[in-house]
């Protein structure tokens, strides 16, 4: 099975910080990476998909970027809305699909 | 506008059942995979089981293998979950997400059914 970690697992970060969260597989999952963007009580938002690919709608002030099985997260001049739970998730086959355990940025 | 709504969540007894039905609408839902992903209180995400379009295919996490079944009725949109031998680890908000609808990644998210283990 894929094993997926996440560090750090809390960060503290101030508004119009640039943060950057790493995620690493166990084994090669080439680009099939996506993150995702928690609050509390309400379902994940996806960000990024294929490693580096923003979603429709998702701020140019996040990036991702990486292939094989390290992977980061980058967020630019960190705004309020963004204070949240950040996931990876690797799904380079349909029949199993990892998540990361996930990443609370909260303010310093 | 995609939309996904799960319903049947609730308390059950260790040991016991739960079904949750996802009902999809806003895309052509037999054109595209679709997962059950859980959310513990408190904890992070779970992939719980993927189901191909037709049906054909299903997977699992190894942890419910044997107990949870995935399936859909592709003629009235809905995706749903079998849940049996219910432990109280299995206590969790069970998300109904697509796969692919817009982009390669698990872009669409219900709001979620809470379904409690509990004695």
């Amino acid at each position: 099975d894929i094993q997926m970690t996440q560090s750090p697992s809390t960060l503290s970060a101030s508004v119009g910080d640039t943060i950057i969260i790493t995620c690493r597989a166990s084994q090669s999952i080439n680009s099939w990476l996506a993150w995702y963007q928690q609050k509390p009580g309400k379902a994940p938002k996806l960000l990024i998909y294929k490693a580096s690919s923003l979603a429709s709608g998702v701020p140019s002030r996040f990036s991702g970027s990486g292939s094989g099985t390290e992977f980061t997260l980058t967020i630019s001049s960190l705004q309020p809305d963004d204070f949240a739970t950040y996931y990876c998730q690797q799904y380079n086959t349909y029949s199993l699909f990892t998540f990361g355990p996930g990443t609370k940025v909260d303010i310093k | 506008e995609v939309q996904l709504v799960e319903s049947g969540g609730g308390l059950v007894q260790p040991g016991g059942s739960l079904s949750l039905s996802c009902v999809a609408s806003g895309f052509t839902f037999n054109k595209y995979w679709m997962s059950w992903v859980r959310q513990a209180p408190g904890k992070g995400l779970e992939w719980v089981a993927n189901i191909k379009q037709d049906g054909s295919e299903k997977y699992y996490v190894e942890s419910v293998k044997g107990r949870f079944t995935i399936s859909r009725d592709n003629a009235k949109n809905v995706l749903y979950l079998q849940m049996n031998s219910l432990r109280a680890e299995d206590t969790a908000v069970y998300y109904c997400v697509t796969y692919g609808v817009v982009v390669a990644g698990s872009d669409y998210w219900g709001r979620g059914a809470l379904a409690i283990v509990s004695s």
